[in-house]
């Protein structure tokens, strides 16, 4: 089935660094999703993104995050500075559209540490 | 807001054992119900949908319902393998926005013993 990507799985760095996650949705999807699960919780809503545009946002989206999606390419998501509360697996999904926007694809997502 | 409750936290079965998986939902708007299931180093993939209460939604042996009632949804499966072993989370489509946001339940440990 579509299948979407993610780079790295595995990040380690040290608190107040930069970091971005790269992910590489299914090709003509149109939504896109962050989702964070930190370990032994359920796995909880970040941001959607659509047209350019970030659509919604949950309080966890601090104002340290931010997404992109530069002409078409990764669909990023970047932590500057990071904390250690970031720590976590950041699971990246796409959906197709309207009709379809419910039916999320997912990663398997890139373990972040944050030492 | 709209929410989901997973309480089965670790399940462990037998081959061939009859699997019943319960949640319980919450939404102002109509419900879309989904499970999910993930196997170690995967994202969660999309195993059913159900969208009118009281009709099945099946796919790879497993069936899926909700009750309107109740507020109610569950997962089931008449006799699971070991290969069945993964998480399961219910989840809700919340549609009170155009982004589609899913909301996911704590997830079920399914571990089968063979």
């Amino acid at each position: 089935g579509p299948k979407v990507l993610q780079i790295p799985s595995h990040q380690i760095i040290d608190m107040g660094q930069m970091v971005t996650l790269n992910c590489d949705p299914v090709s003509n999807h149109l939504y896109f999703y962050w989702y964070k699960q930190i370990l032994g919780q359920q796995m909880e809503f970040l941001v959607n993104f659509y047209n350019g545009k970030v659509m919604e946002k949950s309080k966890l989206f601090k104002d340290q995050f931010s997404v992109e999606r530069p002409d078409g390419s990764y669909f990023t998501l970047k932590i500057q500075p990071t904390a250690l509360e970031d720590s976590a697996v950041y699971f990246c999904a796409s959906s197709p559209g309207t009709g379809g926007a419910w039916e999320q694809y997912f990663g398997p997502g890139t373990r972040l540490t944050v030492l | 807001g709209d929410s989901v409750t997973q309480k089965q936290g670790q399940v462990t079965l037998s081959e061939d054992d009859f699997l019943f998986i319960n949640c319980t939902y919450s939404t102002t708007t109509y419900p879309t119900l989904l499970w999910y299931v993930q196997y170690p180093g995967q994202g969660p993939q999309l195993l059913l949908k159900v969208t009118t209460a009281n009709n099945k939604g099946i796919s790879r042996g497993f069936e899926a319902t909700y009750d309107k009632g109740t507020t109610s949804f569950h997962l089931q499966k008449a006799s699971v393998q070991e290969s069945d072993s993964a998480v399961y989370f219910c989840a809700l489509v919340d549609r009170r926005t155009n982004a589609y946001k899913v909301i996911f339940g704590k997830g079920t440990h399914l571990h089968v013993l063979p």
